[in-house]
């Protein structure tokens, strides 16, 4: 059973469009929601993350849509660019040991 | 500063054998992860650690073996391995305070045969 879900699975726009990536998620106890972006060959990395108490955090043209009632959190990429293609991974965690849950990953491919 | 470090970088091995990866973090985090990534599971938690000679089971335990011994070291063993573990595996460690953030390794590239 997978405890985050991940869509849509692969996603294309074009230079300076706005992809959004969705996650939906169930155990309550989460209390930690970052999202990781991997290149090919590389590991993950994080690149913006959330906590329940705030509904939206923004980092340059990274934002980050968190709805508590619905338990589902979504990334926003502003003025996307070439350089932002990559794959995409959501997760949430809970103490006490941090444990990371993550999606499936979307991978999302920025046409110049 | 060399971070968090994985090796081998690329492994081959036969069905059956036993293998070792390899994880060193140079920042003494207590916690430290092991995960497999595949097509269509993004990474799913193995082991992990909170302290040394602290582990337990994450979401898929079966056929691996974790050990650590020291703070810095977490390696995964794959006692007689098999074609299903064929992925790529990563380590990660985070902090005991402060942020949740884990900060990966480059991967290890495991094929089995």
């Amino acid at each position: 059973q997978q405890q985050v879900k991940q869509s849509p699975q692969s996603l294309i726009v074009q230079k300076g469009g706005i992809p959004i990536i969705n996650c939906a998620y169930e155990n309550t106890a989460f209390d930690y929601f970052p999202w990781y972006q991997q290149f090919p060959g590389k590991g993950p990395a994080l690149l913006i993350a959330i906590r329940p108490d705030v509904s939206e955090k923004k980092e340059g043209r990274f934002t980050i849509s968190f709805n508590k009632s619905a338990k589902q959190f979504s990334l926003h990429i502003m003025d996307s660019q070439p350089g932002d293609s990559a794959t995409y991974f959501c997760a949430a965690s809970h103490p006490p040991f941090n444990k990371f849950y993550f999606g499936s990953g979307t991978k999302l491919n920025v046409k110049p | 500063d060399a971070g968090i470090t994985q090796s081998p970088r690329y492994k081959i091995t036969e069905t059956g054998r036993q293998v070792t990866l390899m994880c060193h973090q140079t920042w003494s985090h207590s916690y430290m992860f092991w995960y497999r990534q595949d097509l269509g599971h993004g990474l799913r938690l193995i082991y992990y650690s909170a302290a040394a000679d602290i582990t337990d089971k994450g979401e898929v335990p079966d056929g691996y073996v974790v050990s650590r011994s020291k703070t810095e070291n977490f390696p995964l063993t794959l006692e007689s391995a098999t074609r299903s573990q064929t992925s790529v595996y990563f380590c990660a460690s985070s902090d005991r305070v402060g942020s949740y953030e884990q900060y990966f390794g480059p991967g290890t590239r495991l094929t089995v045969t």
